[in-house]
């Protein structure tokens, strides 16, 4: 069955590390994104890429960083530098070209300890 | 701020009554979008409509647009336990190539 698929589902932090969170897709999908959720507020884009080799800032991309090496991939690491990287982290992929229809990945809970 | 605003942020409807969830946006869009999500999940998407659109039916839901108000419905018929959920509109800007949600409608639909 085709999908996207995050690892890890639950994953906890100490203060100071970097953590990466994978993203795999088996859609054929141009279009990637990963997404930011606090308890009770939307979405809010972190990174997205539309192409292997090249990626956009979202709006909230200070203390992120990720590599598109490969179409079915796209992982995001959280460095020490993101002040408050507890958050559920959501992955997203699309058909490139029109803004239509998102496939989500289950998401992964990040906690800093 | 965010493109999409949800109104009611929560809402608590027996079985069988219609739920209605508002969405308003700022911006001139290409579409909008609906999406739900269950507690600790990933957003499945529900339904699109496109700015030229004004209804559109699937299943149970009806979504409604209107652009001179820039807003939104989404109206779920004859609700079951199962449609408890959040529930998100997402809108692309005219000139954009990104989605942007809101911060989703609670629905919680007792049996």
């Amino acid at each position: 069955d085709g999908g996207i698929t995050q690892s890890p589902k639950y994953l906890f932090r100490k203060e100071g590390q970097n953590v990466t969170l994978s993203c795999e897709q088996n859609l054929n999908h141009d279009a990637m994104y990963w997404y930011r959720q606090d308890p009770g507020q939307g979405l809010r884009l972190i990174y997205y890429s539309q192409i292997v080799n090249d990626f956009q800032k979202g709006d909230i991309a200070e203390g992120y960083s990720v590599s598109r090496e490969k179409k079915e991939s796209f992982p995001l690491t959280v460095t020490s530098a993101q002040k408050n990287p507890t958050a559920f982290y959501l992955c997203a992929s699309s058909i490139i070209g029109d803004t239509g229809e998102l496939f989500f990945g289950e998401g992964s809970r990040l906690t800093v300890l | 701020s965010q493109q999409g605003e949800e109104d009611p942020q929560a809402l608590s409807i027996q079985e069988g009554e219609n739920a209605t969830m508002n969405c308003s946006y700022k911006t001139s869009i290409n579409n909008l979008q609906w999406y739900r999500q269950n507690s600790g999940r990933g957003l499945v998407h529900l339904i699109l409509i496109r700015s030229n659109e004004r209804e559109k039916h699937s299943g149970r839901l009806r979504v409604t647009l209107d652009t001179s108000k820039k807003s939104s419905s989404l109206l779920i018929t004859a609700s079951r336990a199962a449609d408890t959920a959040s529930y998100f509109c997402a809108t692309d800007a005219l000139y954009g190539n990104k989605l942007v949600f809101g911060a989703g409608t609670i629905l919680r639909v007792k049996s």
